[in-house]
């Protein structure tokens, strides 16, 4: 099983700051098939990224992401306050896929 | 638009069972893979099971391998999840998801609201 770590745990930033969110893998990810999703309170997640740095239908051009092999950041240049949230990375490259611990995004 | 509706969520005794159900709608069912996807209260997301379009390859997480069986009914565009033996452990909102791909292996582009299931006597 491939175990995901993401870094900080919380990030407390202001608006209109820039947001880099960690997320490391255990072993190589296969095919680079890396996803995160945004989960606000009492919500559902919502797709943001898959594939390292494909951006999902609808979702803004502030959210970027990049990484390969083990390492993968999210990048969110310029906070708007709907971005505060958790973020979730998940690895698909092997068949049992698995989630990183999640970092919030917190106003600070 | 993608809808995802879970049912047969609710309060359990361990070592009991418990069916959910996902009625899904605004795409073509069986050329999606599906997966269930829980969040126990206060934690973060785990990937529990997924299954291919033609509900032939099915994979699971350890932690319910040999307790759950994921299957779909193409005819009815549900997905279910037949859960046994249930511990308090399994204490989670189920989350229903449609992969972006039919083989099953890949992310989750859609998710339902989902369904709580409690264990506890």
């Amino acid at each position: 099983e491939i175990v995901l770590t993401q870094s900080p745990g919380t990030l407390s930033l202001s608006p209109g700051e820039r947001a880099t969110l960690s997320c490391r893998a255990s072993q190589s990810v296969t095919s680079n098939y890396l996803a995160w999703y945004q989960q606000k309170p009492g919500q559902a997640p919502r797709l943001l990224i898959y594939d390292t740095s494909r951006r999902a239908t609808g979702i803004p051009e502030r959210f970027s992401g990049s990484g390969s092999g083990t390492d993968f950041a999210l990048t969110i240049s310029g906070l708007e306050p709907e971005d505060f949230a958790l973020y979730y990375c998940q690895q698909y490259g092997s068949s049992l896929r698995t989630f990183g611990q999640g970092t919030k995004v917190e106003i600070k | 638009e993608v809808q995802l509706l879970e049912s047969g969520g609710g309060l359990v005794q361990p070592g009991r069972s418990l069916r959910l159900s996902c009625a899904a709608s605004g795409f073509t069912f069986n050329n999606y893979g599906l997966s269930w996807v829980r969040q126990a209260p206060g934690r973060g997301l785990e990937w529990v099971s997924a299954l291919s379009g033609s509900g032939a390859t099915t994979y699971y997480a350890d932690s319910v391998k040999g307790r759950f069986t994921i299957s779909r009914d193409n005819s009815k565009n549900t997905l279910f999840l037949q859960m046994n033996s249930l511990r308090a452990e399994d204490t989670a909102v189920y989350y229903c998801t449609k992969d972006y791909h039919w083989n099953g292996l890949y992310h989750s582009d859609h998710w339902g609201q989902g369904t709580l299931v409690t264990v506890s006597s």
